[in-house]
């Protein structure tokens, strides 16, 4: 089963770039990678999802590389808003398997 | 609101009890999911079904646990004879499944039903 590794924790201020690194390993050939944010008290919500390069959309970029070993989530201009647990999750033999999520805290 | 919904949002009960959560998901999507959550980890899968039929159990999932949908619309999920470590927060999310695997669907959820068994 495909596993993912995040960093437990990141700190950041307004206004700046976060980047969160995911590391899948074990990723097999046909899986995407997604990404999702989750508040306290709150189910986790989607914000990215790709298989290889590089996907846009209008809240977070997430970039892969070649052999798709890992992945970045890219969060441009962070507000306190963005104070969050995010996932990294890739699909494995249909049992569906969450990282351990990487808490992101944002400073004034 | 069209999203997805559970009841109740809270549920403390004591050792021993039998248990049942609602999931109410978008009212198209076919597929439900059903994730159980503990403080400071992510989600980790239960189950899911693809309309009325449970087609994938985990591992986690022991024999206390039963998870229903039927007629493809609302699901429950039931804890028989509850034990302090079921204490968590149950997920539900729900997504409009068309072909391929699971992974490229975006999986709506609800707020959670949090146990807490005494």
């Amino acid at each position: 089963l495909a596993k993912t590794t995040q960093p437990i924790s990141m700190d950041s201020y307004e206004g700046q770039e976060v980047n969160i690194t995911c590391s899948h390993n074990n990723i097999a050939t046909n899986d995407y990678i997604t990404w999702y944010q989750q508040f306290p008290s709150q189910g986790p919500r989607f914000i990215i999802q790709g298989y290889k390069t590089k996907v846009t959309n209008e809240v977070a970029s997430l970039f892969i590389p070649a052999d798709r070993k890992s992945s970045t989530l890219s969060l441009p201009r962070v507000s306190l808003s963005d104070t969050a647990v995010y996932y990294c999750l890739v699909d494995s033999n249909y049992q569906l398997i969450w990282g351990a999520g990487t808490k992101l805290i944002i400073k004034p | 609101d069209t999203g997805v919904s559970q009841d109740p949002r809270h549920k403390i009960t004591k050792r021993g009890q039998n248990v049942t959560f609602r999931c109410d998901p978008i009212s198209e999507h076919n597929r439900l999911y059903w994730y159980r959550q503990t403080l400071g980890q992510g989600p980790e899968f239960l189950t899911y079904f693809q309309n009325e039929a449970q087609l994938e159990k985990s591992r986690l999932l022991s024999d206390r646990f039963s998870a229903e949908r039927p007629k493809g619309s609302f699901s429950t999920l039931e804890i028989q004879r509850t034990e302090q470590g079921d204490s968590a927060m149950y997920l539900c999310a729900s997504s409009l499944g068309t072909s391929g695997p699971l992974y490229q669907e975006t999986q709506y959820f609800g707020p959670g039903t949090r146990l807490l068994v005494l």
